[in-house]
Formats: C-alpha cells, sequence, structure tokens
C-alpha cells in the first residue's frame, strides 16, 4: 500500500484566497483525522471522521475550516478565506477503528503559506 | 499549564548512550502513543500503550498508569536516531486518534 497521500505538498497563497488540501486514506482503514502542526502550538487534531462521518470537529480553529469526507477513500480540509495565521503543516491520518492496536499512520504533510 | 508535558525539551547524546525520554498528563487517558518526527517531517507512530511496557528493536516504552507517567527508552542511540519524539495521549471516548500532543523532545545524536 502506498500510505496515506497528502497533496499538494506544498502551497503558498495570499490572504483572502481558498484552500483546499486533499488526503487519501489507507485502503480499509476507517478513521481519518487532520492534524495542524505550528512551531506556536505544535500539533493540534483538527476534525476526525469515523466511516466518512464527522465525529469530532471541537478542534477546528473557526468558520473559515471545513473538511468533507464524500466516500471512503478521500477527504479534503478547506480554508476559506485563508489568512496569514493559518500558515502550518497539515497532516492527515488514517486508521482502524475498534481495533485495541489501533495505530495511527500518517501521510507526509501539506506545508501552507499564506502571504 | 499543558495537559501533556515531555522532558528534555532538547537532549543532545553521544552514539551508542542509553537514552530516556519522559513525558508526563493530567488526564485520564485511554492509551498513550509515543511517535517520532524525522528532520524531514514525517511523522511515524512508534508505540500505543494502556499498560506495561512494548519493546520494538532498541526501542522501549513504558507506562505507569496511577503515576501518569512514559517513558521512551533508546538503546545504543545511533545518528539516525535523530529526530523528535512526540508523546500523545488519547483521553478516549471515541477514536486512539483523538490525541492530545505534548510539545516534543529534539533529540540529536552526534557520531
Amino acid at each position: 500500500d502506498a500510505g496515506v497521500i497528502q497533496s499538494p505538498r506544498h502551497e503558498v497563497t495570499e490572504m483572502g484566497q481558498e484552500v483546499t488540501l486533499r488526503c487519501k486514506p489507507i485502503s480499509g482503514h476507517n478513521s481519518l483525522f487532520w492534524y495542524r502542526q505550528t512551531m506556536m502550538r505544535g500539533l493540534e487534531l483538527l476534525i476526525y471522521f469515523n466511516n466518512n462521518v464527522p465525529i469530532d470537529d471541537s478542534g477546528m480553529p473557526e468558520d473559515r475550516f471545513s473538511a468533507k469526507m464524500p466516500n471512503a477513500s478521500f477527504s479534503t480540509l478547506k480554508i476559506q478565506p485563508s489568512e496569514p495565521r493559518d500558515s502550518a503543516v497539515y497532516f492527515c491520518a488514517s486508521s482502524e477503528w475498534g481495533d485495541r492496536g489501533e495505530k495511527l499512520f500518517f501521510g507526509s504533510g501539506t506545508q501552507l503559506s499564506v502571504l | 499549564k499543558n495537559e501533556v508535558e515531555q522532558s528534555p525539551q532538547n537532549l543532545t547524546a553521544q552514539e551508542g548512550e542509553f537514552i530516556t525520554i519522559n513525558c508526563s498528563y493530567s488526564v485520564g487517558i485511554s492509551a498513550l502513543h509515543w511517535l517520532q518526527q524525522h528532520p524531514g517531517g514525517g511523522i511515524v507512530s512508534l508505540f500505543m500503550l494502556s499498560s506495561g511496557k512494548k519493546k520494538h528493536g532498541r526501542l522501549i516504552a513504558t507506562i505507569n498508569i496511577q503515576e501518569k507517567h512514559s517513558s521512551l527508552h533508546i538503546t545504543a542511540s545511533h545518528p539516525r536516531d535523530s529526530a523528535v519524539y512526540i508523546c500523545a495521549v488519547s483521553k478516549g471516548g471515541g477514536s486512539q486518534g483523538n490525541l492530545i500532543f505534548g510539545k516534543g523532545t529534539k533529540l540529536s545524536v552526534k557520531p
């Protein structure tokens, strides 16, 4: 398996533009997570899905952020409009929910820079 | 105060040394994770544990639930172990990926 695939690897945009980050989880995994990493705050959970249904979005910073999982093999994280403080590395991860040995598999991340 | 505290923040060791990284947490948890983030930025899950001890190669992770403390040990350290090691806890009530993260320990192993 190719692992968790994120795109793009790098995104540079101007303030006010819409940004869409994409994630393809490992086939067969039924849980998907979006995390954000900044120097100031470290890693934070933004939202997670189980069986394509959002379970907890309490980490989403504000209404400018939205996430969808239309099917088991694809998820998006959208920021509209983007702001410089959204600059961070965004990671997607997947796992098999319900397995007590549940292990997380991370994508390579998307480095977002909002100018 | 952060719910997950790691120490030390930075650690420099000579190749071959035994290394210990500590993690303390202040909330009830269902599991604790140790993650490794390489200089290139990629994150790998090393261990998930809810009690006792786990070993994988030169890495050993222990947890004491009563004391709310976990340690990650690296035996016979090597320069390729240089990375940021992150402790994270699952508060439970859902997926183990619902995590609260520590700030990480940056390890540098010199040859």
